[in-house]
């Protein structure tokens, strides 16, 4: 299995402001997926991270807002920026581990509350 | 489009005993996997049980089973002699085997004790 730490873990965040969470895996990982949790709610994906191009957005989610970065094959950040209280969520890096796409891990998750 | 549905919000359940949470998905894909998977407060996603459609066996983990019928595309979980460590969100969930999930809007699981 792979582990997977994220940072920050949690943070309060003003109006406005951007925010980077880090996802890092202690191993080569093939694919690296970003979720966002609202309150209450469960779970939906933002993008793939692909390594080395850009992310792959799904509906719904743009890269000005939710810009993603995967410089290599163990990590990625995203971005959640000029953020609104509408952004307070759980957001929660996941990957696939080794060849095959259903063996499926993830990160503690980060929670973020816009003020 | 894939779609997964649990149409209960909250369940509960008394310690030791037998809770079921029900979960029907539609695809029409004939290669697919089902999850499990339980979110505590601490909101960790932690994988429960996992099928492979093409499996008809029913998974299996220590104290938790599926009932997966493919034909009514329904992939319920069972949880037997249910602890307190039990109580949760838990979540259904789909992939086509891309890695992306597809989940459902989840069920909040309550054990008395």
């Amino acid at each position: 299995s792979a582990v997977i730490s994220q940072k920050p873990s949690r943070d309060i965040c003003q109006r406005g402001t951007s925010l980077t969470i880090q996802c890092q895996v202690d191993s080569q990982v093939t694919m690296m997926f970003w979720y966002r949790q609202q309150p209450g709610q469960s779970l939906t994906l933002i993008a793939t991270a692909n390594q080395g191009s850009e992310a792959t957005y799904e509906s719904g989610f743009v890269i000005d807002k939710f810009p993603i970065s995967r410089p290599n094959l163990t990590f990625s950040t995203l971005t959640v920026s000029n953020m609104s209280p509408e952004d307070s969520s759980i957001y929660l890096c996941s990957i696939t581990y080794g060849p095959d796409l259903t063996t499926i891990y993830f990160g503690e998750g980060s929670w973020l509350t816009v003020v | 489009a894939q779609t997964v549905t649990q149409s209960q919000p909250e369940m509960s359940v008394q310690e030791a005993e037998t809770v079921t949470l029900s979960c029907t998905y539609d695809t029409s894909e004939s290669d697919y996997y089902l999850f499990w998977y339980k979110q505590p407060p601490s909101r960790q996603m932690i994988l429960v049980i996992r099928q492979e459609a093409y499996k008809q066996q029913n998974a299996t983990e220590n104290r938790f089973s599926v009932n997966f019928q493919k034909a009514a595309k329904s992939f319920s979980l069972k949880i037997s002699d249910s602890q307190l460590g039990d109580a949760a969100m838990y979540f259904c969930a789909f992939t086509s085997n891309t890695g992306k999930l597809i989940f459902g809007q989840g069920t909040t699981l309550q054990v008395k004790p």
